[in-house]
């Protein structure tokens, strides 16, 4: 399975300001996915990030708040804009494998952002 | 849209023995993945056993199997053997076939192994 180096781990951060965290694959991967975990909770899809094209926002999440950059297929940065407290999260990336008998998804270590 | 519910927020086991988590879930798709994630306090996420919807065998992962139940649309965890590396949250996850769609995850259960 592919191996996700996630950085940085973890961060703490003003308010009004942006953070951005970087997901490198150890190899190509169509999509990535990022997620967001907020305290105690389960994990919820922010966007699918697809070399070459826009990324694909799910319901409750904006470009504008949540940049996502893919400039190859094995590269991907989420950006956290304008952060207020209610964005102290873990977010996570993703990257997923279909292949026959060989299907399941990988994650990153994860960013710990706390906002003050 | 597909739904995933786990019903027991919190569980405990004492050391060697056996817990079952539970996972429902809902959807109109035929065809589907099913998993198991371990999330420990590193906050790793970790692939603890998956199903396929069309496999009517149940997968195993030495002390972790499931109860796949398609027609309920059951997808339950059993830990045998519990041990102190098991005390983690474990959420069940959805996915549909074909390409690499997204997960939906449901809320998780914090299992805790006792002495």
């Amino acid at each position: 399975s592919a191996v996700i180096s996630q950085k940085p781990s973890r961060d703490i951060c003003q308010r009004g300001t942006s953070l951005t965290i970087q997901c490198q694959v150890d190899s190509q991967v169509t999509m990535m996915f990022w997620y967001r975990q907020q305290p105690g909770q389960s994990l919820t899809l922010i966007a699918t990030a697809n070399q070459g094209s826009e990324a694909t926002y799910e319901s409750g999440f904006v470009i504008d708040k949540f940049p996502i950059s893919r400039p190859n297929l094995t590269f991907s940065t989420l950006t956290v804009s304008n952060m207020s407290p209610e964005d102290s999260s873990i977010y996570l990336c993703s990257v997923g494998r279909i292949s026959n008998s060989n299907y399941g998804y990988t994650f990153g270590s994860g960013t710990r952002l706390t906002v003050v | 849209a597909q739904t995933v519910t786990q019903s027991q927020p919190e569980m405990s086991v004492q050391e060697a023995e056996t817990v079952t988590l539970s996972c429902t879930y809902d959807t109109s798709e035929s065809n589907y993945y099913l998993f198991w994630y371990k999330q420990p306090p590193s906050r790793q996420m970790i692939l603890v056993i998956r199903q396929e919807a069309y496999k009517q065998q149940n997968a195993t992962e030495n002390r972790f199997s499931v109860n796949f139940q398609k027609a309920a649309k059951s997808f339950s965890l059993k830990i045998s053997d519990s041990q102190l590396g098991d005390t983690a949250m474990y959420f069940c996850a959805f996915m549909n076939a074909g390409t690499a769609s997204k997960l939906t995850f449901g809320t998780g259960t914090r299992l805790q192994v006792t002495l």
